[in-house]
């Protein structure tokens, strides 16, 4: 299995309601990490996990707040977003350190209303 | 402060001519640059490179690495509609287990 699967595909939620952003892989790979991307930009790093551990916050706000359950799962829980928090959320795994390459998910399009 | 510049922001050729796409890094501790292909969504791997001076390639598409002068180019031969997209460069560093990506460059291919 060389893919990295991310539900929902779409999500629109108010800003005062709680979701979860999901993603899974099966390649074996112990870093896991979190993007944003607006549009017309680049991607932007989120949070990195290594070995289940979170390694990097890139001062990411305390309403998005990710959790990595075992070595296959990442999620994202989203809370009190607001608008300007619409975005591409894009997940991606390595082997620790990158070496082999990232994979990334199809990502999760995200409307905050 | 990581800093990892494409140029040119944007492209439109006709479908048959050749492009090259650049990145410049600045970036310690410097372990690979990686290319990537993005149309709607997920960014699609095109190259990884370590090392400076050997050429990778796939299809009509190759790319080298300078480790001297700080940069990499991406090119594109015998262009199709279907490569217009944008195209990310990006870099790794041997201290930390992440990507740090370019601005893109938009290319547009017209028949």
């Amino acid at each position: 299995d060389t893919e990295v699967t991310q539900t929902p595909k779409h999500l629109v939620m108010g800003m005062t309601n709680k979701k979860s952003l999901k993603c899974e892989q099966h390649m074996g790979h112990r870093a896991m990490y979190w993007y944003k991307q607006k549009a017309k930009k680049p991607p932007e790093l989120m949070f990195v996990y290594s070995y289940e551990k979170l390694s990097i916050n890139e001062s990411v706000p305390s309403r998005f707040s990710p959790e990595c359950p075992n070595s296959s799962l990442l999620n994202l829980h989203l809370h009190a977003l607001q608008p300007e928090d619409s975005a591409l959320y894009l997940c991606a795994s390595s082997q620790v350190g990158g070496l082999g390459g990232y994979t990334f998910g199809s990502g999760t399009r995200l409307t905050v209303v | 402060e990581d800093k990892v510049v494409q140029s040119p922001l944007s492209l439109v050729v006709h479908e048959g001519d050749t492009v090259t796409l650049n990145c410049s890094y600045e970036v310690t501790n410097f372990r690979s640059l990686l290319w990537y292909k993005q149309e709607k969504k997920a960014p699609t791997f095109l190259f990884m490179l370590t090392s400076s001076g050997i050429e990778k390639k796939s299809g009509r598409l190759s790319s080298i690495l300078d480790k001297k002068e700080l940069f990499s180019i991406l090119n594109i031969t015998a262009t199709q509609t279907g490569d217009s997209a944008v195209y990310l460069c990006a870099v790794t560093k041997s201290t930390a287990s992440k990507l740090t990506f370019g601005t893109g460059t938009r290319l547009q291919v017209t028949l």
